[in-house]
């Protein structure tokens, strides 16, 4: 079993639709959980960390359930600039980040 | 600020070559990581310095995997021999000094291929 696991989609999705990513990760012991998007060709770049009582940066809305080991990010009013890949990451003690495979999103106009 | 550079951003080396990737940090982060994609799988640790001195080298793959960070700046990761199942993209990434939830920031990445 994958310490990380996401649906790859794609989710293809209209400008101004919500949309939600799903993870779910094995160990128990993870400590740290994040959402970073890739864009094609690029490096992963952090859009936000999640915490158990859910955090919200503008659009996005990140959830955690320690109970269900389960990571969760929302989209909302999406935009064109929203496509991209969305990886779930987790982090075991202080520095090794485990990554999902990430789900594409497809925003089209 | 520059953020994570890695040189070269392509590479395309026989199999039984020698490879070698570079990594400069953001200058002032200690904590330097490599990390691996091989296509079609998710992103994949390969080892954690801190300074100079290996932390957790504990995803690299086999000894034909070296990396080096001599004097705590940048970072060399060496191929050797290149094996066909070595091709992926090479990130690298740095984080502040000191241990705690620092933000991890990557480089853009080294493509091998490796034919």
């Amino acid at each position: 079993r994958k310490e990380v696991e996401q649906d790859p989609g794609p989710f293809n999705v209209p400008e101004g639709a919500t949309v939600a990513f799903n993870c779910t990760y094995s160990n128990s012991a993870s400590q740290s959980f994040f959402w970073y998007r890739q864009d094609c060709r690029k490096e992963p770049k952090l859009l936000m960390s999640v915490y158990s009582s859910g955090n919200e940066d503008g659009r996005f809305t990140a959830q955690l359930n320690r109970a269900s080991q389960y990571i969760s990010l929302l989209i909302r009013d999406s935009k064109l600039s929203d496509s991209a890949t969305y990886l779930c990451v987790v982090k075991r003690g202080y520095s090794t980040l485990t990554f999902g495979k990430g789900t594409m999103l497809l925003v089209s106009p | 600020e520059a953020g994570v550079t890695q040189f070269p951003s392509h590479s395309v080396i026989e199999k039984g070559q020698t490879v070698t990737l570079r990594c400069d940090p953001i200058s002032g982060h200690d904590n330097l990581y490599w990390y691996r994609r091989v296509m079609g799988k998710e992103i994949k640790f390969l080892l954690h310095f801190v300074k100079e001195s290996k932390q957790d080298e504990s995803g690299m793959p086999n000894n034909r995997f070296l990396a080096e960070r001599t004097g705590g700046t940048y970072s060399t990761l060496k191929v050797q021999p290149a094996e066909l199942e070595d091709s992926g993209v090479y990130f690298c990434a740095s984080s502040q000094r000191g241990q705690g939830s620092y933000e991890q920031y990557f480089g853009p990445g080294t493509r091998l291929t490796v034919t």
